[in-house]
């Protein structure tokens, strides 16, 4: 089992439309969560750190459920510059471990 | 300031060569990293430095060497270029454990 696992998709959504992503992890010890953006052959940016109360930034909400391990990014009123692949990321001593993401279209 | 750069950012290599992929970061980052990014395999971590002077073994880093002799470089060596290590490299710094990593542009490298 990989320690972090995502649909990998693709997500085919209209414009406007809200969509979840979900990612399961299966090392209880990480400390840090991260949704990294990653646009085709360019290098991954981070979107958003993932704490336990839950976070929002604007159109974005990131979730953290650790009891059940998985996190979760909600996006509202979907644009078209939000096409790319998500990767969830969780952190622990010096160590990251990366998703392969899911792919997100948003069509016109 | 530039960020995390990478040099060079394409490269083709015959299976044999050696080459070394240099990445150079200007926000004092203490943590550096390499990556190689394979279609469905996700980001990999090949080796890490903490510090300068300081490296360590990540998740795939046989056929691979690295260096830190400044804080603000982090080397990658291929001493024997194999097919396998066709990828593109990714290198990462962060301020600290378990904090945000910025990325650098990547390196695409073919091995024949």
């Amino acid at each position: 089992r990989k320690e972090v696992e995502q649909d990998p998709g693709p997500f085919n959504v209209p414009e406007g439309a809200t969509v979840a992503f979900n990612c399961t992890y299966s090392n209880s010890a990480s400390q840090s969560f991260f949704w990294y953006r990653q646009d085709c052959r360019k290098e991954p940016k981070l979107l958003m750190s993932v704490y336990s109360s839950g976070n929002e930034d604007g159109r974005f909400t990131a979730q953290l459920n650790r009891a059940s391990q998985y996190i979760s990014l909600l996006i509202r009123d979907s644009k078209l510059s939000d096409s790319a692949t998500y990767l969830c990321v969780g952190s622990g001593t010096y160590k990251y471990i990366f998703g392969t993401g899911t792919r997100l279209k948003v069509l016109a | 300031n530039a960020g995390v750069t990478q040099t060079p950012k394409f490269r083709v290599l015959k299976t044999g060569q050696s080459m070394t992929l240099l990445c150079a970061q200007d926000m004092n980052h203490e943590y550096m990293y390499w990556y190689r990014q394979d279609p469905g395999m996700g980001l990999r971590l090949i080796h890490y430095s903490v510090g300068e002077g300081t490296t360590a073994k990540g998740e795939v880093p046989d056929g691979y060497n690295v260096s830190r002799l400044k804080k603000q470089n982090f080397l990658l060596g291929l001493e024997s270029a194999a097919p396998s290590q066709t990828s593109v490299y990714f290198c990462a710094s962060s301020s600290g454990q378990n904090n945000e990593q910025f990325f650098g542009p990547g390196t695409r490298l073919t091995v024949l």
